[in-house]
């Protein structure tokens, strides 16, 4: 069970807009930046979104991160068949147990 | 155009020790924190820890007994050894390169390891 929770599935249609939910707490999100990742089938993670709501270079504006509180969002706007992919969300967890941690990936399906 | 590529046996058994190796290139490896992920069969992503270029190691609390992460500068490679293995560390492992150790910045293409007799 993962630490910050995602929802399994998110879909839209082209050209719509989905938001993309990471809850955490007070030790985790509550305290520290939160980063955003895609990963298509049989790939590697990609950095979209790192401290809450920065783009890495050559990440679109479409991609937009914002926190609140113990929780975090990813937009996409403008949704296209390519960004069919799972969306992961990670942060640092302050705890007494300190360490790097991560939702369980949310399934973004495009109709 | 930095590049990081995992290289390791893609099978271990049970109790042994599971090392892996991370090239690096396009890149110096005296800066930034130098990271292993890795992601079990059912997607989960787990951060195992990083070595940073000034020395200083974090492990995942659950790995730490039996997990260390090293850096070769001269070969340009850091590596991970995992021991005691058992079926629940069989996953795809990732080598990073992390901005400020919590953004995962550039990563390999990933390395599938099973474990099992």
């Amino acid at each position: 069970q993962s630490v910050l929770t995602q929802p399994p599935s998110v879909s839209a249609a082209p050209g719509q807009k989905v938001t993309i939910s990471c809850s955490g707490s007070t030790s985790n999100i509550g305290k520290n930046f939160v980063s955003w990742y895609r990963q298509f089938p049989g790939t590697a993670p990609k950095l979209l979104i790192y401290d809450n709501k920065k783009r890495p270079p050559g990440i679109p504006d479409r991609f937009s991160g914002s926190k609140s509180g113990t929780s975090a969002t990813l937009d996409i706007t403008g949704i296209q068949t390519g960004d069919e992919a799972d969306y992961y969300c990670g942060t640092w967890d302050s705890s007494l147990t300190a360490n790097m941690v991560f939702g369980g990936g949310t399934k973004l399906t495009v109709l | 155009q930095v590049q990081l590529q995992e290289s390791g046996p893609g099978l271990v058994k049970p109790s042994e020790t599971l090392s892996l190796t991370c090239s690096v290139s396009g890149d110096s490896i005296t800066s930034d924190y130098w990271s292993w992920i890795r992601q079990s069969p059912g997607k989960q992503l787990e951060w195992l820890g990083y070595f940073h270029y000034r020395g200083t190691t974090n492990y995942n609390p659950s790995l730490k007994s039996r997990l260390s992460i090293s850096v070769d500068t001269s070969k340009k490679q850091f590596s991970l050894n995992l021991t005691s293995v058992t079926a629940a560390d069989t996953a795809v492992y990732y080598c990073v390169r992390a901005r400020n150790f919590d953004v995962f910045e550039i990563w390999g293409q990933g390395t599938r390891v099973t474990v099992s007799s």
